[in-house]
């Protein structure tokens, strides 16, 4: 029964490496989003998508980047890990235009990400 | 701007009931949600209002007043595993939701 999967819940990676996040959906949601979630400073948006090829920049964008391809697949990627980066990433689905009944975000089950 | 306040941390007794708040200030409103998120895990979803009142879903129950910018979360005969951070989400005019910092509670024996 799992509908956002990311592809690992954890990651240790090296100052410098270039890190890819994948994240898939089979909810054929066309919003996707990614945050990170860093002890009090809740959920901060990476970058989020609303269609496939498309792609806009949330909050802390700096040192990301992003891809989506097709309408399943969104990955986060690391151009230049850095130990600032060290954090729980997640990734979420939602439908395109909300509407009544709105249930929101799925959520993937994470990624703990560490950068040595 | 935009911003959603809750409390940081709580404590509650097991059996107890417990609220929650979250007041919110957002460019139009869309809906609120509450989710619940343990430790190392992802946030998994609770309730949603759109409409102001009462939301009952067993234990848990959600209100909204959308003039005062309020809402909050009711959690009745508590148990240990209830113990989690609550987060209040609101969407605005966007497809982006507006989250909270999340409220930390503990339920203790």
């Amino acid at each position: 029964d799992v509908k956002v999967t990311q592809s690992s819940r954890y990651l240790v990676k090296r100052t410098g490496e270039k890190v890819f996040l994948e994240c898939v959906q089979d909810m054929d949601h066309e919003n996707m989003f990614w945050y990170r979630q860093d002890p009090g400073l809740g959920l901060r948006l990476i970058y989020f998508s609303y269609d496939v090829k498309m792609k806009e920049k949330g909050d802390i964008p700096e040192g990301y980047s992003v891809s989506r391809e097709k309408k399943e697949r969104f990955s986060l990627i690391l151009e230049s890990a850095s130990t600032n980066q060290t954090s729980m990433y997640l990734c979420a689905s939602s439908l395109k235009g909300g509407g009544f009944p709105n249930y929101g975000y799925t959520f993937g089950s994470g990624t703990r990400l560490t950068v040595v | 701007g935009q911003n959603i306040d809750q409390p940081t941390e709580m404590t509650a007794t097991e059996g107890a009931i417990v609220q929650i708040n979250c007041t919110y200030q957002t460019s139009g409103f869309n809906g609120l949600f509450w989710y619940q998120q343990h430790a190392g895990e992802a946030p998994t979803f609770l309730s949603y209002n759109v409409l102001d009142g009462l939301e009952e879903k067993g234990r848990f129950s959600s209100f909204l007043s959308r003039s005062k910018g309020y809402s909050y979360l009711l959690l009745k005969e508590l148990q240990m595993k209830d113990s989690a951070s609550y987060l209040c989400a609101v969407q605005g005019n966007n497809r982006k939701l507006i989250w909270g910092l999340g409220t930390s509670l503990a339920v203790n024996p």
